[in-house]
This record gives C-alpha cells, sequence and structure tokens, in this order.
C-alpha cells in the first residue's frame, strides 16, 4: 500500500461545477499538506498550503484537512476549463525530515 | 516563471549512453531536489541537496548521479542508458531545508532514450 493515495482519473466535469479532488494517507504523523498542479508538460506549481487540520480558503479553491481520517481534499468552485490540468498532493512530517511523499495525481478535465 | 532553469529542455540520445542535466535554482533557494516523471505516472522524488550536501535519497538508481556545486546549481548525471530512462526530470528549489516550505519547479527536461 502506498503511503499517499490518489485516484489518477481521468476526472471529466462540466464547467462551472464544483470539483472535488481527494488524497488518504497512512501516516498520521504528517503535518504539512499541499496542493499542486501541473499543466502538460509543465512543472507543478504549488496551489494550496495547509498546516495540520482545518480548511484553507483561496478564491475559488478551499483545501481541507481531516487528520482523523487521514483525508484531504481540494475544492474547486465554478470551474473553468483552464483549471484543466493534474493536480498532486503532497505531504510531509518530521519524522521524515519534511522530504514530500506525493500521491500520483488527479487529471481534471473541465469540459466547456 | 518559476525562476527555476534547467538545460537543456529536450534530449534525444542512445542507449549505453551518458547525459547531464543542469539545474540552476532560484535566487536564495539553498534547496535542490531532483523527480523523474515517466509519461502517466507521479513524481518519482530522485535526491535532495542542501547547501552543497546531499541531504536525501529517493528512487535514485545507481547509474545516476548528482551534485550540487559551490554556486548552489545542481547536475544530474544518467550514465548507460536504457529505455526506460525516458522520461521528463524535473528539477526544484526551496528556500527551506526540508518539504515544510514550497517547492518551485523548473520547466523539466525531456529525455528520450532510442
Amino acid at each position: 500500500q502506498k503511503e499517499v493515495e490518489q485516484d489518477p482519473g481521468p476526472l471529466s466535469v462540466p464547467e462551472g461545477a464544483i470539483v472535488s479532488l481527494n488524497c488518504t494517507y497512512s501516516n498520521s504523523a504528517f503535518q504539512y499538506f499541499m496542493w499542486y498542479r501541473q499543466y502538460s508538460r509543465k512543472g507543478p506549481e504549488l496551489l494550496m498550503y495547509t498546516y495540520s487540520s482545518g480548511n484553507k480558503e483561496d478564491g475559488r479553491f478551499t483545501a481541507q484537512v481531516d487528520k482523523s481520517s487521514k483525508y484531504i481534499s481540494l475544492f474547486i468552485r465554478d470551474s473553468q476549463p483552464s483549471d484543466s490540468a493534474t493536480y498532486l498532493c503532497a505531504m510531509s512530517s518530521m519524522d521524515s525530515n519534511y522530504q514530500l511523499i506525493w500521491g500520483a495525481g488527479t487529471k481534471l478535465i473541465i469540459k466547456p | 516563471d518559476s525562476g527555476v532553469t534547467q538545460t537543456p529542455k529536450h534530449l534525444i540520445t542512445a542507449t549505453g549512453q551518458r547525459v547531464t542535466l543542469r539545474c540552476s535554482p532560484r535566487s536564495g533557494d539553498l534547496s535542490v531536489y531532483w523527480y523523474q516523471q515517466s509519461l502517466d505516472q507521479g513524481l518519482q522524488f530522485l535526491i535532495h541537496y542542501y547547501n552543497g550536501e546531499e541531504r536525501a535519497k529517493g528512487n535514485i538508481l545507481e547509474r545516476f548521479s548528482a551534485q550540487q556545486f559551490p554556486d548552489l546549481h545542481s547536475e544530474l548525471n544518467l550514465s548507460s542508458l536504457e529505455l526506460g530512462d525516458s522520461a521528463l526530470y524535473f528539477c526544484a528549489s526551496s528556500v527551506a531545508a526540508g518539504g515544510n516550505g514550497e517547492l518551485f519547479f523548473g520547466e523539466g527536461s525531456r529525455l528520450t532514450v532510442l
């Protein structure tokens, strides 16, 4: 079993829909949780960064961390075709010397 | 533009050959990470350097080696290349010594082994 599980998709939704992307993990020591967005043939870029549990909102994006369930989510409201990309979750802990452990990435397609 | 520069952008070579990929981190960043991404695969962590010293090794093959120089640029050397080494190789940099900081990724070096 991988430390971080993420459905590779693809996930295809119509423009304007609310998108929910998720990752589950097994290491309860993870403290830092990140979502990166990667456009085709480009390097990943940080989208959201959360420490420990709770929610964080940034414009149309909301990141949620549920440490009791070992589950993190990224919600995208009013999805746009420009949101079409691969979304990777990543997390780290002091135990692992803060080395990032990555999910496989979910490919998201927003249909106009 | 992330501020991380990788060269070359594209590289085509033959099996058995050796190549060197170069990375210049963002100004002020002391950490450099190397990742491999094969077609439809996630990011595979290879190695991490912080201020010239190796900090962590991931799934890096013995045929691969890396170093970070005093000016903080880094090179990833891939030798005895095999078809399966064809992939995108990303370099990322960070001001932090560990993964609790944001990583800034370069555009990648696309390696094709024929």
